[in-house]
């Protein structure tokens, strides 16, 4: 069965660069999450689309931004890079906002090392 | 035991033993709650969900126990086996936003010997 597709799988970036992660929910799947997890940490939520547009939003930092396009893809840009963003970034997709037992599945995750 | 900085809670079990992970939950206003594995270098899977009007929830190995009232929430995995070795995160929400914008506690660290 198809998964949620991120990619890439692992990144490298300087300080005060830019990185873009995407994010390619299961097929019909209209919402999708971001997820900051940090090394031994919890994931942190970051924020959410549903139709494309801003669902929710978490602890995402202003240097960040997000958006989801018509084919229900995601992508996260992270600009102004600094050595605390290198961290585990997990997208999670599901059917339907605000509707009961719709189970978030969860990529593989992009690891993210800002050197 | 309390995790600190970086290190998870842990909890050794041998192999086909019961395990029991805890874990309280900050936010009474949250309603829903799921248990989530994640082995190295993956996502987290999920394992079972439960909500506020029920107080226990079986599934297969599986049985997620809800105490509202001390705002603690258990996972038992009975017959514990080598493959359920991870770490295990319980997560929070409150209905009425995004289903999946949750709250994840500290994860604990489950190593199952063989």
């Amino acid at each position: 069965a198809a998964g949620v597709i991120q990619s890439p799988r692992h990144l490298i970036k300087e300080k005060r660069e830019t990185a873009t992660l995407k994010c390619y929910p299961i097929p019909r799947h209209d919402t999708v999450y971001w997820y900051q997890q940090g090394p031994g940490q919890d994931p942190q939520f970051l924020i959410s689309f549903y139709e494309k547009m801003q669902s929710d939003k978490g602890s995402i930092p202003d240097r960040f931004s997000a958006q989801q396009f018509s084919d229900y893809h995601s992508e996260l840009n992270m600009s102004s890079l600094e050595l605390g963003d290198s961290a585990l970034y997990f997208c999670a997709s599901s059917h339907s906002y605000r509707t009961d037992d719709t189970e978030a599945f969860f990529g593989q995750g992009t690891r993210l090392t800002v050197v | 035991g309390e995790s600190v900085g970086l290190h998870l809670p842990t909890l050794s079990v041998q192999e086909g033993d019961n395990s029991i992970i805890n874990c309280a939950y900050s936010n009474s206003a949250s309603d829903y709650f799921i248990w989530y594995k994640q082995e190295s270098g993956k996502g987290p899977q999920f394992i079972i969900d439960i909500r506020s009007n029920m107080d226990k929830r079986q599934g297969q190995r599986v049985t997620v126990l809800l105490n509202k009232t001390v705002k603690h929430l258990s996972l038992q995995i009975a017959a514990t086996q080598p493959g359920d070795s991870a770490v295990y995160f319980c997560a929070e929400n409150i209905s009425g936003g995004s289903n999946y914008k949750l709250t994840f506690g500290k994860g604990t660290l489950l190593t199952v010997n063989p």
